[in-house]
């Protein structure tokens, strides 16, 4: 089956400090991926969708400069949180779509980042 | 995107079957239904799909009635295993790319 990782799954940073992530699909190309972010006993909030060569969108209220994603491949996106601040302490999910799936809507999603600052 | 409404939490025993109703009122004519199943600190697990009328594989049914305006998840015989948030999406299938939008989900939890 696809499958996403992300990396890594969990790190603790310095407020201040800038926190990247990666979200790969290993056994299929993803045109399009999403990031997520999820606070504690709360549902999945979209933050922004990645097209393979093309800017990110970012969903409303998602500042493009503090969330940097960068889609360069077809099987790797990045999340760079910039200056981290303790707020920004959540749980950080991507998804990758699979296009021409046995089903249209198929949409994998990765086993998740903890990211704590402190 | 069509929005939909599904029970905060439910509490079940082993062995006993647990329906999870949601409703999506305003699901458009080529929306799809899907269901996902979270495990603490861990992504959304793909549970079951379905268009119309009733879906099953291996771990769970998906009834949806002739309105499709809600879809019913069935899983037969749950174990304590089973305990997660379950999330209902609705989305366009005729999309580039797919915009889930993720309600509160349901929050089962299966005791001994």
């Amino acid at each position: 089956g696809a499958v996403v990782s992300q990396h890594p799954s969990w790190v603790i940073c310095k407020s201040g400090t800038s926190v990247k992530i990666e979200c790969r699909s290993l056994d299929f190309q993803a045109t399009t991926m999403f990031w997520y972010r999820q606070f504690p006993k709360q549902s999945l909030m979209l933050m922004a969708t990645s097209n393979e060569g093309s800017k990110a969108t970012y969903e409303q209220g998602v500042e493009k400069d503090k969330f940097l994603i960068n889609h360069a491949s077809l099987t790797l996106s990045t999340l760079t949180v910039t200056s981290a601040h303790p707020e920004d302490s959540s749980f950080y999910i991507c998804s990758a779509s699979a296009p021409g799936g046995v089903l249209r809507d198929e949409q994998f999603f990765g086993p998740g980042t903890r990211l704590t600052v402190l | 995107l069509a929005k939909t409404t599904q029970p905060i939490s439910m509490d079940s025993y082993e062995g006993q079957e647990v329906n999870i109703t949601c409703s999506h009122n305003n699901i458009a004519t080529n929306d799809y239904i899907t269901w996902y199943q979270q495990f603490p600190s861990q992504g959304p697990r793909f549970i079951i799909q379905g268009y119309k009328t009733k879906v099953t594989n291996e771990v769970a049914s998906l009834f949806i009635p002739a309105d499709r305006k809600s879809s019913t998840l069935s899983l037969p015989r749950v174990s304590l295993s089973d305990t997660a948030v379950y999330y209902c999406l609705v989305g366009d299938m005729n999309t580039g790319f797919q915009k889930l939008v993720f309600g509160t989900g349901t929050r089962l939890l299966v005791s001994p």
